[in-house]
């Protein structure tokens, strides 16, 4: 079955950098556009970025642009998410969540249809 | 950006009710409208997509309509694990906005 998983998560200071990784499995992962969501605690969800499967587009929440990196790598099934000059309002769980364009046949138009459990970034000195 | 507005933010319910929640876009977004659930400490479920597609597992006591601008989510008869907090989200454009969320209480 799809099985997401989020690690790199933690305490860091403000203006600092921090990289998220997720490890897919379970489904062919070249196949797919990814997405970083975040929900701040006690708050909803928010798009962070989205890459298209063959890494030849990647978008950005004006929230994070100019800070934030996403990226991929197929040959290791794996997603990043590049975090720079954080901020406390960065604050979130960061989740992982697949394009499910195998559902509408739309990329980047599409539900996101599978997630990861999710990692706790907090910022703060 | 497009903005969603879901209402009500918070409901409380009882097991066997039906329930509304509904989501407007501050422009039209066809049908690229879908609802997800979210549990304490968990990461978001799919449960509609198109506006009114169940996704698939998730039972038939869950729809959904609309399109455009103004969309629902229904749930027939509430079962226990239904409580929750579900937002919609438009997937016609980018940012992918969600809306605030409702939280689905038990009465």
């Amino acid at each position: 079955q799809v099985q997401l998983e989020e690690s790199g998560g933690g305490v860091v200071q403000p203006g600092k950098s921090l990289r998220l990784s997720c490890a897919a499995s379970g489904f062919f992962f070249g196949n797919y556009g990814m997405h970083w969501v975040r929900q701040a605690p006690g708050k909803g969800l928010q798009w962070v970025a989205f890459i298209s499967y063959d890494d030849r587009e990647r978008y950005y929440a004006d929230s994070v642009k100019g800070r934030v990196t996403i990226s991929r790598d197929n040959s290791k099934n794996a997603l990043y998410l590049e975090m720079t000059s954080l901020r406390a309002d960065d604050t979130a769980v960061y989740y992982c969540a697949r394009d499910g364009f195998r559902l509408t046949l739309v990329r980047g138009a599409a539900p996101f249809d599978s997630w990861g459990q999710g990692v706790l970034v907090i910022v703060s000195s | 950006d497009i903005q969603m507005t879901q209402s009500p933010s918070s409901l409380s319910a009882s097991v066997g009710d039906r329930v509304t929640i509904a989501c407007r876009a501050s422009q039209g977004i066809s049908s690229y409208l879908n609802w997800y659930q979210q549990k304490p400490g968990k990461a978001p479920k799919l449960l509609i997509y198109s506006a009114s597609r169940l996704e698939s597992g998730v039972p038939s006591r869950f729809s959904g309509s609309g399109s455009g601008t103004h969309f629902t989510l229904i749930i027939s008869s509430l079962e226990p694990e239904d409580f929750a907090d579900y937002y919609c989200q438009q997937s016609q454009s980018r940012p992918y906005s969600f809306g605030q969320g409702t939280k689905l209480e038990i009465k």
